[in-house]
């Protein structure tokens, strides 16, 4: 069953952006929304979007969310320390068998 | 808001069986999604199976054939029955919720995981 990719890590100083990538296919992002989460150490995943760009209730609007064609896009802004954490993209993939996929996940590092 | 909560994993050698169970509150396990992901320690995320509102089930293709995913509405409780449990099941198993809304165009979406337990630790060895 896929994956979605994503890179191993991304880094910046507090204060400024970093986007993530999550690459897939027509059968999953490109058919499904996209949601991401976030996994600081030690904790249990958080969602931090849905449908692709909505943040649930809580979520503060330095997160954001975008998609085109196959691949999904997470932002971070104002770069915290509290934003050290992994990554990761999800969707459903109804190709075959309706699977719920995840993306390989990032470390987000604030230097 | 709701809430999730584990139990059920433990030390099992290869070959052997666990039951997992995932007690909800605030929400009914049959009005919605209900998934469980695992995570080896240390690495990412992997869905392993979903019960849906209508009663089907399905699976990440490594555990089809062994495990089973099942509920008991009346005590709002999720199931993992885990059967000939081998190393490579090792990992941290989460029970989730996929949201239950209606999108921008109206139409019902069951995707997001919005509610996750703190996990229950499942090593075969």
């Amino acid at each position: 069953q896929s994956v979605l990719t994503q890179p191993p890590s991304v880094s910046a100083a507090p204060g400024q952006k970093v986007t993530i990538s999550c690459s897939g296919s027509r059968s999953n992002i490109g058919s499904n929304y996209v949601s991401w989460y976030q996994q600081r150490p030690g904790t249990t995943p958080k969602l931090l979007i849905y449908e692709n760009r909505k943040r649930p209730s809580g979520i503060r609007d330095r997160f954001s969310g975008s998609t085109s064609g196959t691949s999904a896009t997470l932002g971070i802004t104002g770069l915290q320390t509290g934003d050290e954490a992994d990554y990761y993209c999800g969707t459903w993939d109804f190709s075959l068998t309706p699977v719920y996929v995840f993306g390989t996940g990032t470390k987000v590092t604030v230097l | 808001e709701g809430q999730l909560v584990e139990s059920g994993g433990g030390l099992v050698q290869p070959g052997g069986s666990l039951r997992l169970s995932c007690a909800a509150s605030g929400f009914s396990v049959n009005w919605n999604y209900m998934n469980w992901v695992r995570q080896v320690p240390g690495k990412g995320l992997e869905w392993v199976s979903v019960i849906r509102i209508a009663g089907d089930t399905h699976y990440t293709d490594s555990v089809k054939g062994r495990f089973i995913i099942s509920r008991d509405n009346s005590k709002d409780t999720l199931y993992l029955q885990m059967n000939n449990l081998r190393a490579d099941d090792t990992a941290v198993y989460y029970c989730t919720r996929s949201m239950n809304y209606h999108d921008s165009s109206g139409f019902e979406t069951n995707d997001a995981f919005d509610i996750w337990g703190l996990g229950t630790m499942v090593t075969v060895s």
